[in-house]
């Protein structure tokens, strides 16, 4: 059910950055919110990014948020072996309403 | 801190039970929605539904029929049901609490409980 579309996988060297995007449409995106989380299997999901671009107390400012139009992008500089972790984007669709995560992107460090 | 707990092993067509506890503030004291979210093996996250400490719920359409969440204000739990489990309904199964400014975003997960459909 997965209305938002994220890169399968992007990988860079330590240090490097990388962005991955979160294609959506009118009806989520265009109109609501986005969050991002980290997930590490076997451990509870992180909230890193909310309202598009805000960051909860504690994350790093070595992650970022933007969006634009039905489009939005999570950026990770200065990479470290530590954020290899899947990441999702989240945010509301409104037809049906229903809360809507994209299909993960999955971060290597090289 | 939330932690899931419940029916790891469900029969097909039987009914799933979940709980989560939830620890360092009181689910009737605050406005934040808590919902339950899953992840099918190899798949994305997937909106269950959530509950208020007031007793409403909102559900995932797709799942509406056979979905119910409640807040039991005396243990300070979120409890999950799911009727007529198929081998599709195997997931891990979060509980989160979401926003209390507007819904956008879940703030708080639990680390999940992996629930298997089979005979």
């Amino acid at each position: 059910q997965s209305v938002l579309t994220q890169p399968p996988s992007v990988s860079a060297a330590p240090g490097e950055r990388v962005t991955m995007s979160c294609f959506g449409s009118s009806s989520n995106i265009g109109e609501y919110y986005v969050s991002w989380y980290q997930h590490v299997p076997g451990t509870a999901p992180k909230l890193l990014i909310y309202d598009n671009d805000k960051r909860p107390s504690g994350i790093s400012d070595r992650f970022s948020g933007s969006k634009s139009g039905t489009s939005a992008t999570l950026a990770i500089t200065g990479l470290q072996t530590g954020d290899e972790a899947q990441y999702y984007c989240g945010s509301w669709e409104s037809r049906p309403r229903v809360f809507v995560f994209g299909t993960g992107t999955n971060v290597t460090v090289l | 801190q939330l932690q899931e707990s419940g029916s790891g092993l469900v029969n097909p067509s039987h009914t799933l039970s979940l709980t989560c506890a939830v620890s360092g503030e009181p689910i009737s004291g605050g406005f934040h929605p808590w919902s339950w979210i899953r992840q099918p093996p190899g798949k994305g996250l997937e909106w269950v539904g959530n509950t208020y400490h007031s007793g409403t719920t909102s559900y995932n359409p797709s799942l509406e029929s056979r979905v119910s969440i409640f807040v039991d204000r005396l243990t300070n739990q979120i409890s999950l049901k799911l009727t007529s489990m198929t081998v599709a309904d195997t997931a891990i199964y979060y509980c989160a609490r979401a926003s209390d400014q507007g819904f956008d975003y879940f703030d708080s997960w639990g680390q999940g409980i992996l629930v298997t459909v089979a005979s």
